[in-house]
């Protein structure tokens, strides 16, 4: 499809399993953002990758988080020793460059994936 | 830090009358502001922007917003409520110095009944 696609789309595991999380972004958008929106709460920035530049890693909450991505194309979040804390909706997100946000604001927003730990 | 904060995690209208959803904002510069919706199993999409042109601002699906510098406020209106409508909107904003990523509030969920 044309759109920002991650999997799995739902992930239960148990306390203390590694996740990895996979986002392909939009063809052609070099930048891609992870975010994590907890039950009840906003969406909470993890971490942002602008082409070769180095990502932006200062919403990673521990340092059992880690996310790649591979060139402009699918990138991995993978959470460690997966807590029960860590139980949200991880959404990717991806637009064409990082000054698109100043011009037009427009993220363009996978369905997420959804983590349980239980 | 810049933030927004949506005043009202649900609201709830009837078919036809009026949508009010409200975000306020905390910044010492002006702001570039968003509003996104998520409809039911489907990803965000952009519903409107303010980046200092107009101060009212139309968007998608019938929404506008009105920048009002006064009150740190960019609420959001419709006229008229559809049931299709339902579904939760957030607010965001640009953070000054971090135009790589959008700060989002806690949304807002609209429940429309007939």
């Amino acid at each position: 499809g044309a759109g920002v696609s991650q999997s799995p789309s739902n992930k239960v595991t148990e306390k203390g399993k590694d996740v990895e999380l996979r986002c392909d972004p939009i063809s052609g958008h070099t930048a891609l953002y992870w975010y994590r929106q907890r039950l009840g709460q906003g969406l909470e920035f993890l971490i942002y990758f602008q082409g070769n530049s180095a990502p932006d890693k200062s919403g990673l909450p521990s340092d059992r988080f880690s996310a790649e991505r591979t060139g402009e194309s699918v990138s991995t979040l993978t959470i460690q020793r997966t807590q029960q804390e860590d139980s949200a909706v991880y959404l990717c997100a991806s637009s064409l460059e990082r000054v698109a946000i100043l011009n037009t604001g427009e993220l363009f927003f996978g369905e997420g994936s959804r983590l349980t730990v239980l | 830090a810049q933030s927004v904060t949506q005043l009202g995690s649900h609201v709830s209208v009837s078919e036809g009358a009026l949508v009010l959803l409200r975000c306020n904002y905390s910044s010492s510069v002006p702001p570039y502001l968003f509003w996104y919706v998520q409809y039911p199993n489907q990803g965000l999409q952009l519903l409107l922007k303010y980046t200092s042109a107009a101060t009212l601002v139309k968007g998608i699906n019938g929404f506008e917003a009105e920048f009002k510098k006064s009150e740190t406020s960019f609420h959001l209106t419709k006229p008229s409520a559809h049931m299709s409508d339902a579904a939760e909107y957030f607010c965001a904003v640009i953070p000054s110095g971090g135009y790589n990523k959008l700060i989002f509030g806690a949304g807002t969920r609209l429940a429309v009944h007939p």
